[in-house]
């Protein structure tokens, strides 16, 4: 069964550094998302990307957050100077494009634990 | 804001009895609902979704049932298993209101069927 695929399943970076977050959607998946949860609270959203573009973002995805699809098949999320509060799981998600299909849910990696130190 | 509102933060039932997971939204333009079951250390799964032009979705022992004039909705899960024994997470988007289907979730109700 097709997967989304994240690496690395867990990263410790120090406070300013940049990390970048890796994903594979799944390959005839048109949309992409990154979530994150933070420890004990929900799931947000940050990110969708969509034809090569940002498609929507959250108030969370600053100016410090970035998203790129380097390849055609990988799908990274780019932190440029971290904070301790970006300590979180982070989600990368792929979909059909919505409106065009009946199953429009999102498939999910396995997440990328981020702490930051 | 919390959008998507899941009050039940943790919910214990027996096996073989039925589980109610509730959902509450206050976006009137959110018309297609989706439940997803979250293991720890793994992604959220899908479960089973529902649009707005329905009020009622059943795929095997999951049924999920909307009620857009209270913005409502609930998961059920008969007979409940020990294996179901997740967090369970609602989410809400707005398709066909123009959003591009990016979710909104619930804070999620931890469920805990015992044998």
């Amino acid at each position: 069964e097709p997967e989304v695929t994240q690496t690395p399943s867990h990263q410790v970076t120090q406070m300013g550094q940049e990390v970048i977050l890796r994903c594979v959607p799944i390959s005839n998946h048109l949309y992409f998302y990154w979530y994150r949860q933070i420890l004990g609270q929900k799931v947000e959203f940050l990110v969708s990307f969509y034809n090569n573009e940002i498609s929507e973002k959250s108030e969370i995805f600053d100016d410090q957050f970035s998203v790129e699809r380097p390849d055609g098949s990988n799908f990274t999320l780019k932190i440029r100077s971290t904070k301790l509060e970006d300590s979180a799981m982070y989600f990368c998600a792929s979909s059909l494009p919505p409106r065009q299909t009946k199953n429009t849910e999102a498939f999910f990696g396995q997440g990328t634990r981020l702490t930051v130190v | 804001d919390q959008q998507v509102k899941q009050n039940s933060p943790s919910l214990s039932v027996q096996e073989g009895r039925i589980s109610i997971l509730n959902c509450d939204y206050t976006n009137s333009m959110f018309d297609y609902f989706l439940w997803y079951k979250k293991y720890p250390a793994e992604g959220p799964t899908f479960l089973i979704s529902i649009s707005s032009i329905k009020d009622k979705n059943e795929d095997g022992r999951f049924t999920v049932f909307l009620n857009k004039s209270a913005k409502h909705l609930s998961l059920h899960i008969v007979p409940s298993q020990p294996g179901d024994s997740a967090v369970y997470f609602c989410a809400a988007s707005a398709i066909y209101g123009g959003s591009q289907g990016n979710l909104i979730f619930g804070k999620g109700t931890k469920l805990s069927v015992k044998p």
